[in-house]
């Protein structure tokens, strides 16, 4: 079945460790995307690649980082967990970077950190 | 930074219409999406709006005002299945989306 899968589901990670959020696609879409989702703010852009090989910050990226080694995959990496970073993560791809371009999400890792 | 207020909730009834508003003050703007996002679920796209006027889709339409900065989803002969969180999106001027907080929708029997 065609579309965007997210691993773990879910997460309760204690401060201080390290957890990488897997996300693979097989749409062969060309631009990927992390957003975190918390009550009251809506879904900010963490990071996000335009194509595969590139990366680029979004609006809140301290904290994570990511690469896009190949096409599929977009793992978003949390180098030291801090309570903050307690949200609803959501991956997105779209077949091109442009304005146009509709995103397509992933399930979602609900992720505690305590 | 982006500035795009949309209501945090509304209640109407099964076989009514709901209309959505969404104001919004981005750097640039290219495109308007609407996104519906059941609870514990992922957002599902609905439509997207770049040109001024009414976009219809079944019983859902789209409509947009860029002199206004202004955007409204339409939900008509409402259903049960139709309670859920509806988020405006904005493309701005780095063709990346910058969201609402979403409108929770719920619809009573």
């Amino acid at each position: 079945i065609a579309g965007i899968t997210q691993a773990p589901t879910s997460q309760i990670l204690a401060a201080g460790r390290r957890m990488t959020l897997r996300c693979t696609q097989d749409m062969r879409h060309n631009a990927m995307y992390w957003y975190r989702q918390d009550l009251g703010l809506g879904l900010r852009l963490i990071h996000y690649s335009n194509t595969a090989g590139t990366t680029g910050k979004g609006e809140v990226p301290d904290g994570y980082s990511v690469s896009r080694a190949n096409t599929d995959d977009f793992p978003l990496t949390l180098a030291s967990a801090v309570p903050s970073q307690t949200s609803v993560y959501f991956c997105a791809s779209s077949e091109g970077a442009g304005g146009a371009d509709t995103q397509y999400f992933g399930p979602g890792t609900r992720l505690t950190v305590l | 930074g982006q500035n795009i207020d949309q209501p945090t909730e509304m209640t109407a009834t099964e076989g009514a219409i709901v209309q959505i508003n969404c104001t919004y003050q981005t750097s640039g703007f290219n495109g308007l999406f609407w996104y519906q996002q059941h609870a514990g679920e992922a957002p599902t796209f609905l439509s997207y709006n770049v040109l001024d006027g009414l976009e219809e889709k079944g019983r859902f339409s789209s409509f947009l005002s860029r002199s206004k900065g202004y955007s409204y989803l339409l939900l008509k002969e409402l259903q049960m299945k139709d309670s859920a969180s509806y988020l405006c999106a904005v493309v701005t001027n780095d063709y990346k989306l910058s969201f609402g907080a979403g409108t929770t929708v719920t619809v009573r029997a």
